[in-house]
């Protein structure tokens, strides 16, 4: 199994441009997540899916958007990049309500 | 409301040192899961343990201990004899119903551990 993976590793934009983070997993959870690290601030939960076709906010939704077309895939799409945008974003996963979350290597998006 | 308290930002110790790094959280929900991650340099996120609320017992992993306290709300986890590569950030977690299956993080705490 891979696991939880992403792509782009590394990702420079520009403001105003917009972009898709992808995450996938092969584990067949039903959960999946997406979190943005900044220093000092933790991880905060940006949009979550309990499912295909289920998604919803977390704690810092604006100027993202998500969807779940399918078990696997939970892509995380900016739609005007803007500098405050700039983070390490991560995917994650989990097989159940409760269980532990599998994290993906992370993405490193810089907005100029 | 969910919310995760870590209220040392940075520890250093010498090796071999014990040090404890703590965990404080709020939620309403009579069911949640606490969790500990650890983030090395390299960056990626290490899953350490999972502590459902009704399983107050605490839990020895090798040189790993965490200690479960309903009663003040606190998941604390203590590295004895700490060694240079337990170098790293810590984040403790909690996942509730309100946060549908997503994890609430803490800050972090970085700690550092020098020979």
């Amino acid at each position: 199994n891979a696991g939880v993976t992403q792509t782009p590793k590394f990702q420079v934009l520009k403001t105003g441009q917009s972009m898709t983070l992808q995450c996938a997993q092969d584990m067949n959870h039903e959960y999946m997540s997406w979190y943005r690290q900044d220093p000092g601030m933790g991880l905060r939960l940006i949009h979550y899916s309990v499912g295909a076709g289920i998604t919803d906010q977390g704690e810092v939704p604006n100027g993202y958007n998500v969807s779940r077309s399918t078990t696997e895939d939970f892509p995380l799409r900016l739609l005007s990049a803007a500098p405050s945008q700039t983070s390490v974003y991560f995917c994650a996963s989990s097989p159940y309500s409760g269980g532990e979350q599998f994290f993906g290597p992370g993405t490193r998006l810089t907005v100029l | 409301a969910q919310k995760v308290t870590q209220a040392q930002t940075e520890i250093s110790v010498v090796e071999k040192e014990d040090v404890t790094l703590d965990c404080v959280y709020e939620t309403r929900d009579t069911t949640y899961y606490l969790f500990w991650y650890k983030q090395p340099p390299s960056g990626e996120l290490v899953f350490l343990i999972r502590r459902n609320s009704f399983d107050e017992q605490n839990e020895i992993s090798g040189r790993y201990s965490w200690n479960f306290q309903k009663s003040t709300s606190s998941f604390n986890f203590t590295i004895t004899a700490s060694q240079v590569v337990d170098s790293a950030v810590y984040f403790c977690a909690l996942e509730a119903n309100q946060a549908g299956t997503a994890l609430i993080f803490g800050k972090g705490t970085t700690l550092s551990v020098s020979s």
